[in-house]
């Protein structure tokens, strides 16, 4: 069965540090997003992608954050200037254009930020 | 400002009962809604969802129960099983691609054998 694939599964960095979380979603998805998880949080939404361009943002999303899709396959998230409260679980998500709706995630990649 | 509110951290049910989980949203614009289920160190994971037209959709032990009006929605196991042991998760969005999930806290379940 299809799935999402994140790498790297953990990723520490110092603060202020440059990051790049990497995603492969599911091959015929059309929608890619990103989703953290805080600690004890919920699950946040971040951003939303289509067609090589951002659908939808958080609050949360700001200009630290970029969203890319440098090839046919693989979707990533970077954070340009890390800070401690960045550390969380980072899910990418996948979606079909139409008719279902159902997001599907990946396994995530825990940022921890020193 | 919770959207979608999920008042019950945690349910402990014996195998074989009925374990129901339940779910509150605020938001009047939200006309699909997902549950998720999440075991630790893994990414949400696509149990069943529901449309704002219909009050019921169901796949095998999973069901999920929509009042429009009360603005609430809950997910029965039947019959639950250890390996149903995870936390569960209540989304909401707009039933349209692309649209941001709202999530509810969670309800850690237990079942227990």
């Amino acid at each position: 069965e299809p799935e999402v694939t994140q790498t790297p599964s953990h990723q520490v960095t110092q603060m202020g540090q440059e990051v790049i979380l990497r995603c492969v979603p599911i091959s015929n998805h059309l929608y890619f997003y990103w989703y953290r998880q805080i600690l004890g949080q919920k699950v946040e939404f971040l951003v939303s992608f289509y067609n090589n361009e951002i659908s939808e943002k958080s609050e949360i999303f700001d200009d630290q954050f970029s969203v890319e899709r440098p090839d046919g396959s693989n979707f990533t998230l970077k954070i340009r200037s890390t800070k401690l409260e960045d550390s969380a679980m980072y899910f990418c998500a996948s979606s079909e254009r139409t008719g279902r709706y159902e997001q599907y995630f990946g396994p995530g990649t825990r940022l921890t930020v020193t | 400002d919770q959207q979608v509110k999920q008042n019950s951290p945690s349910l402990s049910v014996q195998e074989g009962r009925i374990s129901i989980l339940n779910c509150d949203y605020t938001n009047s614009m939200f006309d699909y809604f997902l549950w998720y289920k999440k075991y630790p160190a893994e990414g949400p994971t696509f149990l069943i969802s529901i449309s704002s037209i219909k009050d019921k959709n169901e796949d095998g032990r999973f069901t999920v129960f929509l009042n429009k009006s009360a603005k609430h929605l809950s997910l029965h196991i039947v019959p639950s099983q250890p390996g149903d042991s995870a936390v569960y998760f209540c989304a909401a969005s707009v039933n349209q691609a692309g649209t941001a999930l709202i999530f509810g806290k969670g309800t850690t379940l237990s079942v227990s054998s």
